[in-house]
């Protein structure tokens, strides 16, 4: 069955630095979504991506991060300079098109630990 | 703004017995989806179950079934003859009728299924 598929499992990087994750969603669909969980909180949502733009975003979502689909089959959500609070598991999904029935998968997401 | 409210952090349950995971939400809106995912140690959250808020029937898939209870805004999640692989994190989530885009969760019910 197909997944979602996410690298790396875990990232830790410094504050300030730039990060990129990385997602591969499901072969034909054509909807985006990032998330992201911080520990012992709820399961935020970022930002959806559909046709190369953004369709909506939350306010989390600031000019410190960036999505991308750079190649017709990654997905990737960039933080240009990481702050602590950043640190999360971030969760990448998609699904397949219009319809209402079109549920999101989600991938197994990315631990960013920020030092 | 949507909300989703789940008042069990932690659930526990005896091997072959049923549990019910409490869920109410709330919303302006009159066209939206209810879900309950799953999210197992391995991380990777996956749909148990699915209701309209348009259909008065309940939904049901194998062991689980869901209580919905529109005007109470209130959608409760039955697991029945629990299983030791039952064991999760359930979170019930929200989704508007009227985007495609973003789910709303809940934080979350950590289930635990005692042998």
């Amino acid at each position: 069955e197909p997944e979602v598929t996410q690298t790396p499992s875990h990232q830790v990087t410094q504050m300030g630095q730039e990060v990129i994750l990385r997602c591969v969603p499901i072969s034909n669909h054509l909807y985006f979504y990032w998330y992201r969980q911080i520990l012992g909180q709820k399961v935020e949502f970022l930002v959806s991506f559909y046709n190369n733009e953004i369709s909506e975003k939350s306010e989390i979502f600031d000019d410190q991060f960036s999505v991308e689909r750079p190649d017709g089959s990654n997905f990737t959500l960039k933080i240009r300079s990481t702050k602590l609070e950043d640190s999360a598991m971030y969760f990448c999904a998609s699904r397949p098109g219009q319809g209402l029935y079109n549920e999101q998968f989600f991938g197994p997401g990315t631990r960013l630990t920020v030092l | 703004a949507q909300t989703v409210t789940q008042s069990q952090p932690e659930m526990s349950v005896q091997e072959a017995e049923t549990v019910t995971l409490s869920c109410t939400y709330d919303t302006s809106e009159s066209d939206y989806y209810l879900f309950w995912y799953k999210q197992p140690p391995s991380r990777q959250m996956i749909l148990v179950i699915r209701q309209e808020a348009y259909k008065q029937q309940n939904a049901t898939e194998n062991r689980f079934s869901v209580n919905f209870q529109k005007a109470a805004k209130s959608f409760s999640l039955k697991i029945s003859d629990s299983q030791l692989g039952d064991a999760a994190m359930y979170f019930c989530a929200y989704r508007s009728g009227t985007s495609y885009d973003k789910v709303i969760f809940g934080p979350g019910t950590s289930l635990s299924v005692i042998p």
